[in-house]
């Protein structure tokens, strides 16, 4: 059980163009998920913790009107990335508070903007 | 954002060998978490410590939870091929459940 899912696994946009990536629990609920950024051959950095029903909440240097998180359900919150640029280019990753507390990972997304 | 040090950077081994890293922290944290992420996927719990002093083992890995609580560490003995990856320390601060601040990073490669 505590599975979280991601989608898509992989996207190419275009520049300009905006990007939703969606992240699931499968088979509980979350009313809390976080959004993290990893560059190649670096670590994971949060972005912002997203909270069922209410704004997000954005971590230092994370511009809240390009990455847009939508937590609407209990079992999805979601990232738009708008406007993108090659720069936003990276790998998305999400958690999900899960069961015994822990935080269950999503598989990521890998995004590349061209 | 902030980040925690881990060390070493990185880990060129032959099988059979033990392994060990380490993770220090400026700020004293509730819970102390290793994981490991292979290539193009999330990260996958391997340890979770919740006690100052705390070692928990789980099969051939060791982690324990430092007595100041501003650092941990992370034994892998008898490594095999499958143990390649990169491995992640993350901490969670008092009050702040499950948002995880995560170290640079330790990639392990195991010759066989």
């Amino acid at each position: 059980g505590a599975v979280v899912s991601q989608h898509p696994s992989r996207v190419i946009c275009k520049s300009g163009t905006s990007v939703k990536i969606e992240c699931r629990s499968l088979d509980f609920q979350a009313t809390t998920m976080f959004w993290y950024r990893q560059f190649p051959k670096k670590s994971l950095m949060l972005m912002a913790t997203s909270n069922e029903g209410s704004k997000a909440t954005y971590e230092q240097g994370v511009e809240k009107d390009k990455f847009l998180i939508n937590h609407a359900s209990l079992t999805l919150s979601t990232l738009t990335v708008t406007s993108a640029h090659p720069e936003d280019s990276s790998f998305y990753i999400c958690s999900a508070d899960g069961p015994g507390d822990q935080a269950f990972f999503g598989q990521g997304t890998r995004l590349t903007v061209v | 954002g902030q980040q925690l040090n881990q060390s070493p950077q990185s880990m060129f081994i032959q099988e059979g060998e033990d392994v060990s890293m380490n993770c220090t922290s400026s700020s004293i944290f509730n819970t102390w978490l290793w994981y490991k992420q292979d290539p193009g996927e999330g990260p996958v719990l391997l340890i979770a410590l919740y006690k100052a002093g705390e070692l928990t083992s789980n099969g051939r890995l060791t982690a324990q939870f430092g007595i100041t609580r501003k650092d941990s560490f992370l034994n892998i003995s008898a490594s095999i091929p499958s143990d390649v990856g990169i491995y992640f320390c993350a901490g969670q601060r008092p009050g702040a459940t499950n948002k995880l601040i995560f170290g640079t990073g330790t990639l392990l490669a195991v010759q066989p």
